[in-house]
């Protein structure tokens, strides 16, 4: 059993297309995350969820919109992708600072 | 705010070789420090973690010692092998925030 599931895990696009990525745990975790990874490897937060309500926003663009719809459920909506969108987005969830991660979502925009 | 400073890569050795990978971090209080490993194409996975001063933590013949008055983490392994190519990242959290965060990562190449 996959514990932090997200889908897709490759997703092509155009410019100003809306797209959304999905991500479940079943792991039982109160905290859930966005993360990117650029093409350096670097990480950076985008959002944390804690029993379904939002934590942290890291001054991420408004056209980012995480949802959850329950505390295992953290999805992700972009409106009007950008070339920069392009990027390896991970979501996560943990429980006393130990984090388990998706495979990622490779999203490159075109 | 809390931060993580690690070694930047990338980092290529022989099989064999001794890797160590320097980490230190600022963080108020008394954070958990962690090790997270990326292998090519997949998400990132815990390798080991330490929760107080003076703890260490080990798997897969890597070490990592909580040293608070030095406010490191250093990772250690004294024979790599090829399957430990990969990209390392060191990261803390705090008992009352939500937040895990990362070092820059250091990309490790371990050759034949």
């Amino acid at each position: 059993d996959t514990a932090v599931s997200q889908t897709p895990k490759y997703l092509v696009t155009q410019m100003g297309n809306d797209k959304s990525i999905k991500c479940e745990q079943n792991l039982g975790h109160d905290t859930m995350y966005w993360y990117k990874q650029d093409s350096k490897k670097f990480l950076k937060i985008m959002f944390s969820y804690n029993n379904k309500e939002l934590i942290i926003n890291e001054t991420v663009p408004n056209r980012f919109s995480p949802k959850s719809p329950d505390k295992a459920h953290l999805n992700l909506h972009i409106n009007s992708l950008e070339l920069g969108d392009s990027a390896v987005y991970f979501c996560a969830s943990s429980q006393r600072g130990l984090a388990f991660f998706g495979q990622g979502t490779r999203l490159t925009v075109v | 705010g809390d931060s993580v400073t690690q070694m930047e890569g990338p980092v290529t050795l022989s099989e064999e070789a001794f890797l160590t990978i320097n980490c230190t971090y600022t963080a108020t209080g008394y954070p958990s420090l962690f090790w997270y490993v990326q292998y090519p194409g997949e998400g990132l996975q815990l390798l080991l973690k330490a929760t107080k001063a003076d703890d260490k933590g080990s798997n897969k013949g890597f070490e990592a010692t909580y040293r608070k008055e030095t406010t490191s983490f250093h990772l250690e392994k004294g024979s790599v092998q090829v399957s430990d190519s990969a990209v390392y990242f060191c990261a803390l959290s705090r008992s009352n925030d939500y937040k895990l965060s990362f070092g820059a990562g250091t990309t490790v190449t371990v050759r034949a």
